[in-house]
C-alpha cells in the first residue's frame, strides 16, 4: 500500500478564505503532483515538483500555488477560494529510479474533496 | 499535446458478464497505466503496459497494448460488484513526465 497522506479528507470553507491543502509521502520520491479532479471524472494536472525548490505548473491553469521544501512534502495553497475552486483534489508521487528503470508509476494520495460556499 | 479517448463513458453490466473498457492515444505511448478510483477516494494502480502487443492479467481483469502502442483495452471477465468503480487510463510519453489521464470510464455491477 502506497504511503502518501492528504489532509483534511474533506473541507468546506467560505469565499475568500485562505486554505492549504497537505500532502506528504513517505517513499522518498523525488515527484510529486497535483490534480484536480472534476465531477466528470476527468483529472488535470495542476502543478508538479521533480525534488527540492522544483515546482512546475500543469496543463490546467489554477490559481494556486505549491512549494518544495522537503522532499516529503508538496502542500498546495489558495490565497483566497472561491467557489469555482471546488473540486477533490489528488496529490501523486512517484520515482521512476526506485520501483524500475522504465516504471513511471504513479502512487496516489486518498485526495481531498473541497466545497467553497 | 498528448490525448487519451476514453470508452465507454460510462458502463452498467449485470454480476457474471463480461466487460471491455478502451483507450486510445493520439500519440504512441512510452507507457500505459490502468487505474481504479472509488468515489471520493484515490487512484490504486491496476496495471501498466509497456511493449507493443503485451497483455497483462491479475485476477479477473486483463490488459492489452496494440502493436502500435496506442491502443489499450481493459478486460474483466465474470464481473462482481467490486469490480464497480471509476477506470482511468494514464499515457506516459517519455517515462519521466507526469501521466496524462482519459476522461475515465464509470462501471456500476448490478445483481
Amino acid at each position: 500500500e502506497a504511503d502518501i497522506y492528504q489532509t483534511p479528507r474533506y473541507l468546506v470553507i467560505g469565499t475568500g478564505k485562505k486554505i492549504t491543502l497537505e500532502c506528504s509521502q513517505t517513499m522518498g520520491h523525488d515527484k510529486m503532483y497535483w490534480y484536480q479532479q472534476d465531477p466528470g471524472m476527468e483529472l488535470h494536472l495542476i502543478h508538479y515538483s521533480y525534488g527540492v525548490n522544483s515546482t512546475e505548473k500543469g496543463d490546467l491553469s489554477s490559481e494556486s500555488t505549491v512549494s518544495r521544501i522537503r522532499t516529503e512534502h508538496f502542500p498546495l495553497t489558495l490565497e483566497s477560494a472561491r467557489p469555482s475552486h471546488t473540486s477533490q483534489y489528488l496529490c501523486a508521487s512517484s520515482d521512476p529510479t526506485r520501483t524500475s528503470g522504465s516504471y513511471n508509476e504513479q502512487f496516489f494520495g486518498p485526495g481531498t474533496r473541497l466545497t467553497v460556499l | 499535446s498528448q490525448e487519451l479517448e476514453q470508452s465507454p463513458q460510462s458502463l452498467i453490466v449485470q454480476e457474471g458478464k463480461n466487460l471491455t473498457i478502451n483507450c486510445t492515444s493520439s500519440k504512441t505511448l512510452y507507457g500505459l497505466y490502468w487505474y481504479k478510483q472509488k468515489y471520493g477516494e484515490g487512484l490504486i494502480f491496476l496495471m501498466m503496459l509497456q511493449k507493443g502487443g503485451e497483455e497483462k492479467s491479475h485476477e479477473k481483469i486483463t490488459a492489452k497494448l496494440d502493436e502500435k502502442k496506442q491502443q489499450s483495452s481493459l478486460h474483466i471477465t465474470a464481473s462482481q460488484p467490486s469490480h464497480a468503480g471509476i477506470y482511468l487510463c494514464g499515457a506516459d510519453n517519455s517515462g519521466n513526465t507526469p501521466l496524462v489521464f482519459g476522461k475515465g470510464t464509470r462501471l456500476s455491477v448490478i445483481a
